[in-house]
């Protein structure tokens, strides 16, 4: 079947390091792949996306590469601040012949706090 | 400012009663999904709608029901079959079946007394 395995939080961090969060993914098709983030008590927002290999997807200093050989697609950022603490989510979607399936696939979120 | 709105923010209801929860967008979105947020779970997909007058059920539709009778609007209806509806419900909508981002909306929680 279809799904993602993200790392578990939650990871604590101090101001301007160096974050790395894994995300993992089983396909049987040919996935879009995405990383998504919420703030406490708000819905999702859509931080960067990737549609196909070798992509690289980057948003507000964060990036993500999409790696079809390890079936990876980890986020990094190069130096986190008080404002990144918030959980994220990678997800993937399929895209079959007519579109999507109209099915996002989530990992379970890793939840991120920055400390001044 | 386009978008998509969820009211109310919090909802709280007896057991045993019915409960719908509202879901706009303006964004002129063919597609649009309703998801169920629990702790440490992530986000499951309750149902989807491709288009007007048309939906399909989701991993964990039992207990729920939807409508799609307008573009706009995907109303979702927490039964008293759902055994367990205390959560945070998500909405969401694509351009269109073939446009694979979702963008959400800012979630409404409810909890069942």
């Amino acid at each position: 079947g279809n799904s993602v395995t993200q790392m578990e939080g939650p990871v604590t961090l101090s101001e301007e390091a160096f974050l790395t969060i894994n995300c993992t993914y089983t396909a049987t098709g040919y996935p879009s792949l995405f990383w998504y983030v919420q703030y406490p008590g708000e819905g999702l927002q859509l931080l960067l996306k990737a549609t196909k290999a070798d992509d690289k997807g980057s948003n507000k200093g964060f990036e993500a590469t999409y790696r079809k050989e390890t079936t990876s697609f980890h986020l990094e950022k190069g130096s986190v601040q008080v404002s990144d603490s918030a959980v994220y989510f990678c997800a993937l979607t399929l895209i079959n012949y007519g579109g999507s399936q109209g099915n996002l696939i989530f990992g379970k979120g890793t939840k991120l706090s920055v400390k001044p | 400012d386009g978008g998509i709105t969820q009211s109310p923010k919090y909802l709280f209801r007896k057991e045993g009663q019915n409960v719908t929860l509202s879901c706009e967008q303006n964004l002129n979105h063919d597609a649009m999904y309703w998801y169920r947020q629990d702790p440490g779970q992530g986000l499951r997909l309750i149902y989807y709608s491709q288009i007007v007058n048309d939906f399909q059920k989701g991993d964990i539709a039992e207990g729920y029901s939807v409508s799609r009778e307008k573009k706009e609007s995907f109303p979702l209806t927490v039964t008293s079959a759902q055994k367990n509806p205390t959560a945070f419900y998500l909405c969401a909508s694509s351009i269109d079946r073939v446009t694979d981002t979702q963008y959400f909306g800012p979630g409404t929680r409810l909890t069942v007394l």
